[in-house]
């Protein structure tokens, strides 16, 4: 049961340009959501997260906006540059913080 | 600043036997947790571990235990090893409890023949 999910297994943007990626979440009870990136051959590294009392939080050229009654989130990077180029995969988990379920992941490559 | 640190970084079995991931978690970090990630497929919650006590327990079979020392450092083991068994074995801290992000070590590429 993949309570979240990325439908889009990957997306291609030029570079300068916004990058969009999408995530929706089945579970009404999650109240904190996050962003990871991850590089061939590391570990995921955090990025940005969003507790369910905002609908949007920004950091630099990152934005997470969250919109609770749709179970949707999204992940706006501006602008985008070759370097942003990974896999981004989105989590979210309940009060408790412990478990965190996460998206298939969408690979995003910028273009020089 | 020590980030989390895994070893082995790879690790090659056959079928039926068993394996321990080793993991370090951040510095100033008590709660390690531990995920499953198979190709193509995010991390996939396996158990999480808080003073020296299992805490939460995702969907994985007995044959998957942990333990965590008193210095908060924590070993995943896996007996009777299938072939499904194969994935990355992802290690990741965080401070205490509530909403905090959880940060990741490179993982332990585990391969069974």
């Amino acid at each position: 049961d993949q309570q979240v999910k990325q439908n889009s297994p990957s997306l291609s943007v030029q570079e300068g340009r916004i990058s969009i990626l999408n995530c929706d979440y089945t579970n009404s009870m999650f109240d904190y959501f996050l962003w990871y990136k991850k590089y061939p051959a590391e570990g995921p590294t955090f990025l940005i997260s969003i507790s369910s009392i905002k609908d949007k939080n920004e950091d630099g050229r990152f934005t997470v906006f969250l919109n609770k009654s749709a179970k949707h989130l999204s992940l706006h990077i501006v602008p985008s540059q070759p370097g942003d180029s990974a896999v981004y995969f989105c989590a979210a988990t309940l009060n408790t913080g412990n478990q965190f379920y996460f998206g298939t992941g969408t690979s995003l490559t910028v273009i020089p | 600043d020590a980030g989390v640190t895994q070893s082995p970084t790879h690790l090659i079995k056959t079928r039926g036997q068993q394996v321990t991931l080793r993991c370090s978690p951040k510095s100033g970090h008590d709660t390690v947790s531990w995920y499953q990630q198979a190709l193509g497929q995010g991390p996939q919650f396996i158990f999480q571990y808080y003073e020296e006590e299992e805490r939460q327990r995702g969907n994985f079979p007995d044959r998957f235990s942990g333990h965590q020392f008193p210095n908060y450092s924590s070993e995943l083991n896996v007996n009777a090893l299938l072939l499904g068994d194969s994935a990355l074995y992802l290690c990741a801290s965080s401070p205490g409890q509530g909403n905090q992000p959880q940060h990741f070590g490179d993982g332990t590429r585990l391969s069974i023949l």
